[in-house]
């Protein structure tokens, strides 16, 4: 069964980092690009970032650029996001998706990401 | 910058009943890039919809997808319970920014 877990999320200040991790199973995950989607509370859905699958074509929504960087391990079936300089905005779910490069067909549950200001 | 505008903010309907749901473009866009996707509440978003017609894996054909230019609809022909959600369209479109636009979203309840 396909399946995609993130992890990494928690509570941070306003200027902190993390590292948001995504574990991908049950599918060849070098053969599919991998995206980064955020909700922050009450909210719809935000593209963040987006990684092709040999690591190249990768992109940011301008909210995040030069803040976070995707990037992916396919030997360990990973993906990740580095998030620096942390901004109350940036409060919202993570979801990993999986897909082509024009959309987003399987998702995670999603990681909390909280800043505190 | 394509800005994507769903209608109605909330449908309101019973099962049994036909839903068409509305995604309007600021501008025209390429069909074989519009998605639909499907969120239950506390959970993650599914994928119903790609290339505007096209059902995704174990999706049912009572979903189904048309238009072009700026107007796209999604219609359900005939309301489950599980279908009470909200709906999300999304393009994708490599000369804009963003490069990837959802729509604010539809929520569909039951009347």
């Amino acid at each position: 069964e396909v399946h995609l877990v993130e992890s990494g999320g928690g509570l941070v200040q306003s200027g902190g980092s993390l590292r948001l991790s995504c574990a991908a199973s049950g599918f060849t995950f070098s053969d599919y690009w991998m995206h980064w989607v955020r909700q922050a509370p009450g909210k719809g859905l935000v593209w963040v970032s987006r990684i092709k699958m040999d690591g190249s074509g990768i992109i940011y929504a301008d909210s995040v650029k030069g803040r976070l960087t995707i990037s992916r391990d396919n030997a360990k079936n990973m993906l990740y996001a580095q998030i620096n300089s942390l901004r109350a905005e940036d409060t919202a779910v993570y979801y990993c998706a999986r897909g082509d490069f024009h959309y987003m067909d399987v998702w995670g549950k999603g990681t909390t990401v909280t800043v505190s200001s | 910058e394509i800005v994507l505008t769903q209608s109605p903010g909330t449908l309101s309907l019973s099962p049994g009943e036909r839903a068409t749901l509305s995604c309007r473009a600021s501008q025209s866009v390429s069909s074989r890039y519009l998605a639909w996707y499907q969120q239950k509440a506390g959970q993650a978003p599914r994928l119903l919809l790609y290339g505007t017609s096209s059902r995704a894996t174990g999706i049912p054909d009572r979903f189904s997808g048309s238009g072009s230019g700026t107007d796209f609809t999604l219609t359900i022909s005939r309301l489950e319970p599980e279908d009470f959600a909200v709906y999300y369209c999304q393009h994708y479109a490599d000369a804009s920014s963003p490069v990837y636009t959802f729509g604010q979203g539809t929520k569909l309840e039951i009347k």
